[in-house]
């Protein structure tokens, strides 16, 4: 199966300046996620999709991130304005929901779109 | 959601078997334990998961104690390539739509030598 895709790869920004990154899910994986990795850090959860809706965004900064998820399918997380703290590896995530496995299922990682605030 | 500790760092050489232990104290009864796998300028790469006593894949083994207060994941003659970040994540079952096992910790930087 093809993995999680995201675009672009790299982006270098100007703090106050605004940024998108898109992510496709593997085909069929209901679940998305957005985390945010620091250099020399594991990755932090900033929000999780079940289709279209919103599980949880309890760690996105919603004064300056905003993602959305409009037809349950691709998925695109904005900052708007960067601050220099911003600097991260942005990763997109999806799982499928496979009820019948009582553990659940693992997240698939796409390799993720270093951004950089200068 | 448990709490984990593990080493942030260890070194192998070449063809030794690693083990990297995982504590996980306040494990609830309904959570999994989960380890990943990152290399550098990738995402986290699922490698085993398990509940209790031993679990094993073609990439890995998973070792949990009764009190399930541990475990250890056994990576078995370890060549460069397995040189990573590995990462233990303690979490009740991750179903779309339910707060599962998605807490990453610091990880522990694995570095194998030759």
């Amino acid at each position: 199966e093809a993995g999680v895709a995201q675009s672009p790869r790299y982006k270098i920004i100007e703090k106050r300046q605004s940024v998108a990154f898109w992510c496709n899910p593997i085909s069929g994986h209901a679940t998305l996620y957005w985390y945010q990795q620091i250099l020399g850090q594991g990755p932090k959860l900033l929000i999780q999709f079940q289709n279209n809706g919103v599980v949880d965004d309890s760690q996105l900064p919603k004064d300056r991130f905003s993602a959305e998820r409009l037809k349950g399918v691709d998925s695109t997380l904005k900052i708007q304005p960067a601050k220099l703290e911003d600097s991260a590896v942005y990763l997109c995530a999806s799982s499928s929901p496979r009820l019948g496995r009582r553990q659940g299922s693992p997240l698939h990682f796409g390799n993720g779109t270093r951004l950089t605030v200068t | 959601l448990a709490k984990t500790t593990q080493p942030i760092s260890m070194d192998s050489y070449e063809g030794q078997e690693v083990n990297i232990t995982c504590s996980h104290n306040n494990i609830a009864t309904n959570d999994y334990i989960t380890w990943y796998q990152q290399f550098p300028s990738q995402g986290p790469r699922f490698i085993i998961q398990g509940y209790k006593t031993k679990v094993t894949n073609e990439v890995a083994s998973l070792f949990i104690p009764a009190d399930r207060k541990s475990s250890t994941l056994s990576l078995p003659r370890v060549s460069l390539s397995d040189t990573a970040v590995y990462y233990c994540l303690v979490g009740p079952p991750n179903y779309g739509g339910s707060q599962g096992n998605l807490i990453f910790g610091k990880g522990t930087k694995l570095s194998v030598k030759p």
